[in-house]
């Protein structure tokens, strides 16, 4: 059951070049996304968040995306640096009456920046 | 800047033997967190923990695990009798606010079940 899906396991980019990572959900309910981001042997460090409230959400070199109607969302990171290779989780969240759902994470995308 | 911690990095483990994974979390946070990823798959939510109590648990989190806050630093998860399927580098984390606050992640633990 893949409620967020990330279907590009990897993806290699030149230093300088946009990167722009995709994540798809099917939870219709979700209304809360974050993406983090992970390099070996460290755990996963958040990076950007946006709610379904908005369709766009930029702090810096990196800006997330959200269309609802498609269930798509993406991280552009412009321009991409070496520093940037890791992994990337796309991760959501539902509101219920009892509070947030517990984050669900997505299979992860290893980006490659390349000098 | 603080930072949630986790202790062993690596645990190595006999099939039905307990672990017992420590983790402290940031010292003004009040939600804590238990993930775990199998390799090559996605990080997966096993438990939160709010007040003092299980707020919630993945279907993952059967009986065979447990947490406790036994002070006002540690934050542990026991696995009572390991199974192979349970080998995974397990994440804690830790937010000051409920799921959708950032959540600070540790390093992980991996767990080897042989």
């Amino acid at each position: 059951d893949q409620q967020v899906k990330q279907n590009s396991p990897s993806l290699s980019v030149q230093e300088g070049r946009i990167s722009i990572l995709n994540c798809d959900y099917t939870n219709s309910m979700f209304d809360y996304f974050l993406w983090y981001k992970k390099y070996p042997a460290e755990g996963p460090t958040f990076l950007i968040s946006i709610s379904s409230i908005k369709d766009k959400n930029e702090d810096g070199r990196f800006t997330v995306f959200l269309n609802k109607s498609a269930k798509h969302l993406s991280l552009h990171i412009v321009p991409s640096q070496p520093g940037d290779s890791a992994v990337y989780f796309c991760a959501a969240s539902a509101y219920e009456n009892s509070g947030n759902t517990p984050l669900v994470f997505g299979k992860g995308t290893r980006l490659s920046v390349i000098a | 800047e603080p930072e949630v911690t986790q202790t062993p990095s690596h645990q190595v483990t006999q099939m039905g033997q307990e672990v017992i994974l420590r983790c402290v979390p940031i010292s003004n946070h009040l939600y804590f967190y238990w993930y775990r990823q199998i390799l090559g798959q996605k990080v997966e939510f096993l438990v939160s923990f709010y007040n003092n109590e299980i707020s919630e648990k993945s279907e993952i989190f059967d009986d065979q695990f447990s947490v406790e806050r036994p002070d006002g630093s540690n934050f542990t998860l026991k696995i009572r009798s390991t199974k192979l399927e349970d080998s995974a580098m397990y994440f804690c984390a830790s937010s000051l606010a409920e799921s959708t606050d950032t959540q600070y992640f540790g390093p992980g633990t991996r767990l080897t079940v042989l």
